[in-house]
């Protein structure tokens, strides 16, 4: 079946502006999360939904960074006034709660968005 | 703090020698450890988990509590093993993680 996806691949943007970031999770996935992916930084956690639970949001860097997923399916990254610094990879990942007693969380990855800021 | 690091950014060996891509993780619960791993213009995906006590294309870890270490290792590298590694910790009873800031393992001919 379809994995992750996200939109654009690619954005150029111009500092001060406001971008959005698509995700779309596999269908059914109950958990999706947002990093960021910087050189030399690894992964950086943003921030994840899972189900109907209020989103743990520790991870965004600033509150020109927000979040919301419409439907329990899709979600869209917002950063508000863009700055050079926000330049990275965004990653989505999505990932299955089992019913039974072991929690399926094998986090499958979208191919990401690259974010410039200029 | 809880923390993962890696601290070898790049790790080049020879095809057929062995390979351990180092982690050590700071954390005050019970970890859930992983190691992700990215190939050359592919996604970032699951290689294996601490739980399972799996052997994926030959690789293995063992969590050492003591140490606190969860080193991917094997015996003998290949070519395809050539990407970037990732070690991840999962929070006990939630979905947040932290990952360290990855290995590119080479292998050379």
């Amino acid at each position: 079946g379809a994995g992750v996806s996200q939109s654009p691949s690619n954005k150029v943007t111009e500092k001060g502006k406001d971008v959005e970031l698509r995700c779309d999770p596999i269908s059914g996935h109950t958990a999706l999360y947002w990093y960021r992916q910087s050189l030399g930084q690894g992964l950086e956690f943003l921030i994840y939904f899972q189900g109907n639970s209020a989103p743990d949001k520790s991870g965004l860097p600033s509150d020109r960074f927000s979040a919301e997923r419409t439907g329990g399916s899709v979600s869209t990254l917002t950063i508000q006034r863009t700055q050079q610094e926000d330049s990275a990879v965004y990653l989505c990942a999505s990932s299955l709660r089992s019913s039974g007693g072991f929690i399926t969380d094998t986090q499958y990855f979208g191919p990401g968005t690259r974010l410039t800021v200029l | 703090a809880q923390r993962v690091t890696q601290p070898e950014k790049l790790l080049s060996v020879f095809k057929g020698a062995p390979v351990e891509l180092k982690c050590n993780y700071s954390y005050s619960g019970s970890p859930e450890l992983f190691w992700y791993v990215q190939y050359s213009r592919q996604r970032l995906q699951l290689l294996l988990r601490h739980i399972s006590r799996e052997s994926i294309k030959g690789f293995t870890a063992d969590l050492n509590k003591g140490e606190t270490s969860f080193h991917l290792k094997k015996p003998f590298a290949q070519e395809e093993d050539s990407a970037m590694y990732y070690c991840a910790l999962k929070f006990t009873g939630t979905y947040k993680y932290i990952f360290g800031t990855g290995t590119r393992l080479k292998v050379l001919a």
